[in-house]
C-alpha cells in the first residue's frame, strides 16, 4: 500500500514568488492534514480537511495561504507572496478516523531566500 | 494551552546502554499520545499510541509507557540502527484532531 506522497521534495524560491505543494493521501482516508515545522522549532498544525471540507484551519498562519483539496482526493498548499519566514519543512498526514493514527509523508522542505 | 516538553534535546548512548526519553504534557483532556520516529530527510514513522495512565506497549528494544503528566520511551540495549530523532505528540479529546508535538530528542546510539 502506498504511503502518504508529497512533492516536490525540495522547492527554492525567492521572496515574493509563489509556490504550490502537493500532498497525495493513502487510498482511502477521509482526513488530510498540513503542518510546518521551522528551523529549530517543534512541528506545528496548519489544517485539516475531512474529505473536501476544512475542518480547522486555526493553524493557517496568514492569507498568503490557501490550502484545497479537490474531490476529496489530493491536497495543495500554495503560498502567495512567499515570505522569508515560510521556510520550512511542511508535513503532510492522513489517517482514516479523526482520532486514528496520522500518518506523515517525508515533507516538502520549502526555501524562502 | 496544550503543550509537550521532551527531554533531553539530544542523548548519546554506546550500543547496549539503556536509557529512558522523556515527554511530559498539559493538555486539556488526553485522547491519546503518540511517538513517532523521524529519520533525516524523512518524514515522522509511527511507533506507538497510548491513551490512558498505566499503558505500556513495546516494539523491539522499544518500551513506552504513560502516566497522567508524562510518557517515557525506554530503550533496552540500543543498536547503532535506533538512532534517530523521537518526538512525542498529543492528542486533546476537545474535539480538534491535530496532534501537538514536542521538539523531539536526538538519540546517536555509538557502536
Amino acid at each position: 500500500e502506498a504511503g502518504v506522497t508529497q512533492f516536490p521534495s525540495h522547492s527554492v524560491i525567492e521572496k515574493g514568488q509563489t509556490v504550490t505543494l502537493r500532498c497525495d493521501p493513502i487510498s482511502g482516508h477521509d482526513n488530510l492534514y498540513w503542518y510546518r515545522r521551522v528551523m529549530g522549532k517543534e512541528i506545528k498544525f496548519l489544517l485539516h480537511f475531512v474529505k473536501e471540507s476544512k475542518q480547522d484551519e486555526s493553524g493557517m498562519p496568514n492569507n498568503r495561504f490557501l490550502a484545497e483539496r479537490t474531490g476529496g482526493t489530493y491536497s495543495t498548499l500554495k503560498v502567495q507572496p512567499a515570505e522569508l519566514e515560510d521556510s520550512g519543512v511542511y508535513f503532510c498526514a492522513s489517517s482514516q478516523q479523526g482520532w486514528s493514527i496520522q500518518y506523515f509523508g517525508a515533507g516538502t522542505r520549502l526555501s524562502v531566500l | 494551552e496544550d503543550q509537550v516538553t521532551q527531554s533531553p534535546e539530544a542523548l548519546r548512548l554506546q550500543e547496549g546502554e539503556s536509557s529512558s526519553l522523556n515527554c511530559s504534557y498539559t493538555v486539556s483532556g488526553l485522547r491519546g499520545l503518540f511517538w513517532y520516529r523521524q529519520d533525516p530527510g524523512k518524514g515522522p514513522e509511527f511507533l506507538f499510541t497510548l491513551y490512558s495512565a498505566g499503558e505500556e506497549k513495546e516494539k523491539e528494544r522499544l518500551k513506552a509507557t504513560l502516566t497522567k503528566k508524562e510518557s517515557f520511551l525506554h530503550i533496552t540495549a540500543p543498536k547503532p540502527e535506533d538512532s534517530a530523532t523521537y518526538l512525542c505528540a498529543v492528542q486533546a479529546s476537545t474535539g480538534a484532531n491535530n496532534l501537538f508535538f514536542g521538539t523531539g530528542t536526538r538519540l546517536t546510539v555509538i557502536p
